[in-house]
């Protein structure tokens, strides 16, 4: 089974602290995902990577930042948290071959800046 | 963009077969079904995908009409487990490889009664 792992699930973080969330892939997909969901908003993309090294922002990246170094991980990075960062946050991985796209989500970690 | 309509919610008896609809009229020609879904306070869940034809895995059954205007997701004997909203959308073949984000609708919220 594809396993996708973020480093917490429960995050409490103050306001202008840098904050990282990890997250860890084991099948080797080439496309990795940062996502942040609010009720309401649905899902919502931050960043995307389809490559070590390769990033390409989504709809919503400011405020953050990714890296990329090796294949299986892929880091979301919060240079100066604020509260309207407070947020469930998750990372997904595809296969980069082919035509099955599906993406394979981590469990999430649920952000609060206060 | 190409949307899909889903009822809110629904209601099944645990141990029968729960049909989720989808209707998605503006489906092109190279655009997959893709379902996924996702039980509370976890991150979504692919279940399975098609183009045109009916697809099963250990999962679900997809039945996609032959207009391919609607489509259907069966799970076929429903657990308690089983609650969870449920996802239709669509992803290009031509997506880039995979590499494009999700972008979820309200989706039905699936209720399995005891």
């Amino acid at each position: 089974d594809v396993k996708v792992t973020q480093s917490s699930r429960y995050l409490v973080k103050r306001t202008g602290e840098k904050v990282f969330l990890e997250c860890v892939q084991d099948m080797d997909h080439e496309n990795m995902f940062w996502y942040r969901q609010d009720p309401g908003l649905g899902l919502r993309l931050i960043y995307f990577s389809y490559d070590v090294k390769m990033k390409e922002k989504g709809d919503i990246p400011e405020g953050y930042s990714v890296s990329r170094e090796k294949k299986e991980r892929f880091s979301l990075i919060l240079e100066s948290a604020s509260t309207n960062q407070t947020s469930m946050y998750l990372c997904a991985s595809s296969f980069g071959g082919g035509t099955n796209y599906e993406q394979y989500f981590g469990p999430g970690t649920r952000l609060t800046v206060t | 963009d190409a949307k899909t309509t889903q009822p809110p919610s629904m209601d099944c008896a645990e141990g029968r077969a729960a049909n989720l609809p989808c209707n998605h009229s503006t489906i092109s020609g190279n655009e997959y079904v893709y379902w996924y879904r996702q039980i509370h306070s976890q991150g979504p869940q692919y279940i399975i995908h098609g183009l045109k034809n009916n697809e099963t895995n250990e999962m679900a059954s997809l039945i996609i009409t032959e207009d391919r205007k609607s489509s259907t997701l069966i799970l076929p004997h429903a657990t308690l487990r089983d609650t969870a909203v449920y996802y239709c959308i669509f992803q290009s073949v031509y997506s880039g490889g995979g590499a494009d984000g999700l972008t979820f609708g309200k989706g039905t919220h699936l209720i399995i009664q005891p």
